[in-house]
């Protein structure tokens, strides 16, 4: 149980484009959503939080234009990065809670998904 | 603001021993949640043990232990009887009700076993 997926798993794309990554929990019904980015060798930053059917709140820095964040029902939510550019290249990865488990505070982590900005 | 601090970018051990991982975390929250997370070279994020703020006891899972140090702020791991599978990257988080229960990542500690 709780196994949370994400597609695509790696993506290239060229600048200037969108991208679209998927994260699904097969499972359970997930509250709450957080997506995070991983540079090579460095921790995980989180990005910004989603709660089903309500705005994602962003962390500070993170650019919500950009990156934009829907948690359309309880077992899935996008980012999608528009306007890709090189820098944005990095590795993003989601978790989510299980709706179930109140007060018990994992969170389950998709594999994650690698963006290459050409 | 929760930070978690991890001094040891890089630890190595030999195949069988044990090994002790650092963390130290600064919250002004009274209820908190401490984890250590696995990355191998997957980069699937993996739980390995979770401890309750409010628990006195350390937190044990098979080979896996924790000396959760509330005075001092201090959430180390040590690994028994280490396995070459253990390689990867160790993250240490707290969680806060922030309300969401956002978690807080160190920057890491990359641990290498020799077989």
């Amino acid at each position: 149980g709780a196994v949370v997926s994400q597609h695509p798993s790696w993506v290239i794309c060229k600048s200037g484009t969108s991208v679209k990554i998927e994260c699904r929990s097969l499972d359970f019904q997930a509250t709450t959503m957080f997506w995070y980015r991983q540079f090579p060798k460095q921790s995980l930053m989180l990005m910004a939080t989603s709660n089903e059917g309500s705005k994602a709140t962003y962390e500070q820095g993170v650019e919500k234009d950009k990156f934009l964040i829907n948690h359309a029902s309880l077992t899935l939510s996008t980012l999608t990065v528009t306007s890709a550019h090189p820098e944005d290249s990095s590795f993003y990865i989601c978790s989510a809670r299980d709706r179930r488990l109140a007060g018990y505070n994992e969170q389950f982590f998709g594999p994650g998904t690698r963006l290459t900005v050409l | 603001a929760q930070t978690v601090t991890q001094s040891q970018p890089e630890m190595s051990v030999q195949e069988a021993e044990t090994v002790t991982l650092s963390c130290t975390y600064d919250t002004s929250e009274s209820d908190y949640y401490l984890f250590w997370y696995k990355q191998p070279p997957s980069r699937q994020m993996i739980l390995v043990i979770r401890q309750e703020a409010y628990k006195q006891q350390n937190a044990t899972e098979n080979r896996f232990s924790v000396n959760f140090q509330k005075a001092a702020k201090s959430f180390s791991l040590k690994i028994s009887d280490s396995q070459l599978g253990d390689a990867a990257m160790y993250f240490c988080a707290s969680q806060v009700w922030a309300g969401s229960y956002q978690l807080t990542f160190g920057k890491g500690t990359k641990l290498s076993v020799i077989p």
